[in-house]
């Protein structure tokens, strides 16, 4: 079956400018997961949905990070105002349910911000 | 501040050796030690995982060595091959939080030599 998808793969933006990403979960599952990954390191929790309710949002940098997942299936991560800083992968995870520890990870969207 | 760490940065094996990478954490609340692959361009890919209950899970060529009370946990890739070239990420989780993110370690970029 399809597993978790996400675009645009590649995001170019200039400094200032909003953009969105979005995540396509694997169907049926509950949990969704956003993480921004640096250059060179790890995975970095962002936010946390279980169905439409986003639960966790500690991780969001700074208030220009915005998460939406309204029907409980797609989600987007919106970035407003973009800075230098922003520039990373933004990795979507899903898992099936909450008991589940399993997150499958989509290739993710790599965010240029100049 | 890392809530996971690990090492080596870089790791570099002969095609029929054993891979070795360590982890080490702080909070005792961790109850999930999952270990994941990324390969350039992909996102992270679970490999295997433990909880603390027990001290080895073997799966294949990998095994996971946890060690509860110095809070450290490794990974053994026996048998290392040129398609294990990957960077490798450990983690932990709370489950009971019942949000499940993941704290990463920051990689090891393993090169296995054909």
């Amino acid at each position: 079956g399809a597993g978790v998808s996400q675009s645009p793969r590649y995001k170019v933006a200039k400094r200032g400018q909003d953009v969105a990403l979005r995540c396509d979960p694997i169907s049926g599952h509950v949990s969704l997961f956003w993480y921004q990954q640096a250059l060179g390191q790890g995975p970095e929790f962002l936010t946390y949905f279980q169905n439409e309710a986003q639960l966790d949002k500690s991780g969001l940098p700074s208030d220009r990070f915005f998460a939406e997942r309204p029907e409980g299936s797609v989600s987007t991560l919106k970035i407003q105002r973009t800075q230098q800083e922003d520039s990373a992968v933004y990795l979507c995870a899903s898992a099936l349910t909450l008991a589940y520890n399993e997150q499958f990870f989509g290739p993710g969207t790599r965010l240029t911000v100049l | 501040q890392q809530q996971v760490k690990q090492s080596p940065q870089s790791l570099i094996v002969q095609k029929g050796g054993i891979s070795i990478i360590n982890c080490a954490y702080e909070n005792t609340a961790f109850d999930y030690f999952p270990w994941y692959q990324q390969f350039p361009g992909k996102g992270p890919a679970l490999l295997i995982a433990i909880r603390p209950d027990v001290s080895e899970k073997k799966e294949g060529r990998f095994t996971i060595s946890f060690n509860k009370s110095a809070k450290q946990f490794s990974l053994h890739i026996m048998d290392s091959q040129p398609g294990d070239s990957a960077t490798y990420f450990c983690a932990a989780s709370i489950r009971q939080t019942g949000a499940n993110n993941l704290f990463f370690g920051t990689g090891t970029r393993l090169t296995v030599i054909p």
